[in-house]
């Protein structure tokens, strides 16, 4: 059972234009969520996080926008760049159990043409 | 400078032989985590560890072992018993900063068994 979701395998999108990354999650435990963006045979590195007392975060091009009752996150680039091409995976905390386990959508790969 | 690394970044093993993989991290934190990629599977935890000499099974442990005798130090050893062994392995390490749950990726090991 998957409890973090990204629905799209893969993402297109022209350099300059908006980047937009969903992920939906069962859990209603859940009350952290990061996102992380991976390359190719290297580790994943952490873009930003939300926790669940806010509805949106941004850092520089980067925006998360969480909605509860939708169970819902999004990430939004803009503008994005070629540089943003990458595997990028949504991930859940449950905070409140004391364990820091995340638990990890499949990721979508973007792709920024130039 | 402080991180993760992981050696080595590629890794050949004869099917039926155990093969340990190291992770060393100098960032001071005391989670560390084990995942697997495989191709569209996303990260799967494996193991991770909140302390010193102790450690908990994620969600596919069967065959695999870990230990940690060392804050810094968390090796994973992947058995003959694990059925599918090759794949990309990340080791993560996190501290709780006040319900701050980045976890910090090393570089990865891809271990590949035939």
């Amino acid at each position: 059972d998957q409890q973090v979701k990204q629905n799209s395998p893969s993402l297109s999108v022209q350099e300059g234009r908006i980047s937009i990354l969903n992920c939906d999650y069962t859990n209603s435990m859940f009350d952290y969520f990061l996102w992380y963006k991976k390359y190719p045979a290297e580790g994943p590195t952490f873009l930003i996080s939300i926790s669940s007392i806010k509805d949106k975060n941004e850092d520089g091009r980067f925006t998360v926008f969480l909605n509860k009752s939708a169970k819902h996150l999004s990430l939004h680039i803009v503008p994005s760049q070629p540089g943003d091409s990458a595997v990028y995976f949504c991930a859940a905390s449950a905070t409140q159990g004391g364990s820091e386990k995340l638990v990890f959508g499949k990721g979508t790969k973007l792709t920024v043409n130039p | 400078d402080g991180g993760i690394t992981q050696s080595p970044k590629y890794l050949f093993r004869k099917e039926g032989q155990n093969v340990t993989l190291s992770c060393e991290q100098n960032l001071n934190h005391d989670a560390m985590y084990w995942y697997r990629q495989d191709p569209g599977q996303g990260l799967r935890l494996i193991y991770y560890s909140q302390i010193v000499n102790d450690f908990q099974k994620g969600d596919i442990a069967e065959g695999y072992s870990v230990s940690r005798e060392k804050k810094e130090s968390f090796p994973l050893t992947v058995t003959s018993a694990q059925k599918n062994p090759t794949a990309f392995y990340l080791c993560a390490s996190s501290i709780d900063t006040g319900g701050n749950y980045e976890q910090y990726f090393g570089p990865g090991t891809r271990l590949t068994v035939t």
